[in-house]
């Protein structure tokens, strides 16, 4: 049982590249979640979806998309990075209110 | 929409010290509450969470929080704090399926 799991770890961009985040749980949980981690800031919401099929945005979603084709996987997509992306971003599920995080994924563009 | 407010960005005490850090939040429906904990290089762990019932929660490692609703704050508390409870502890709110965080609290016990 590995919960939740994030690819990759770390990314380096450069402005204007794209890429996409993937986050996979094991739980079955039907609540996944996109957040970003600034120093200061805690974590803000991008994006989340309460089961296969479904996404709404959060609190800072402009420069993100996502994707919830399965229940086990949301993919979170840049399309075109620019450096104020610069962040650690992390995933995580829910059950009973409560949050299950994967372990970040570093992403810097330059 | 929901904020969630911490007053004290960076905390340092002396081990056995006590510890209280503030949080506090607008939003005028019912809410669940919940402090999280970032341990250094680590994701966050769930410290205690608040539904409903007594208002003074109890979580693990010796933290309680306590739910002032007329105050719109759920305050985290430990009487005697340990080094290895240097971390970044967020409280966060949760209003229909949207959890909002506050922007943390940098604590450091020094031994």
């Amino acid at each position: 049982n590995a919960g939740v799991t994030q690819t990759p770890k770390f990314r380096v961009l450069k402005t204007g590249q794209s890429m996409t985040l993937l986050c996979a749980q094991d739980m079955n949980h039907e609540y996944m979640y996109w957040y970003r981690q600034d120093p200061g800031m805690g974590l803000r919401l991008i994006h989340y979806s309460v089961g296969e099929g479904t996404t709404a945005k959060g609190e800072v979603p402009d420069g993100y998309n996502v994707s919830r084709l399965k229940k086990q996987n949301f993919l979170l997509g840049l399309e075109s990075a620019a450096p104020s992306q610069t962040s650690v971003y992390f995933c995580a599920s829910r059950l009973n209110g409560e949050l299950f995080f994967g372990e970040g994924s570093r992403l810097t563009v330059l | 929409a929901q904020s969630v407010s911490q007053h004290n960005h960076h905390v340092i005490l002396s081990e056995a010290a006590s510890l209280e850090l503030g949080c506090n939040y607008s939003y005028g429906g019912t809410v669940n509450l919940f402090w999280y904990v970032q341990y250094p290089g680590q994701h966050l762990q769930l410290l205690l969470k608040y539904f409903s019932g007594d208002p003074l929660v109890k979580g693990i490692k010796g933290f309680e929080a306590e739910f002032i609703k007329s105050k719109f704050s759920f305050n985290l508390r430990k009487p005697s704090v340990q080094w290895s409870d240097t971390a970044e502890y967020f409280c966060a709110v949760e209003a229909g399926n949207m959890l909002t965080f506050g922007g943390g609290t940098r604590l450091m016990v020094k031994p």
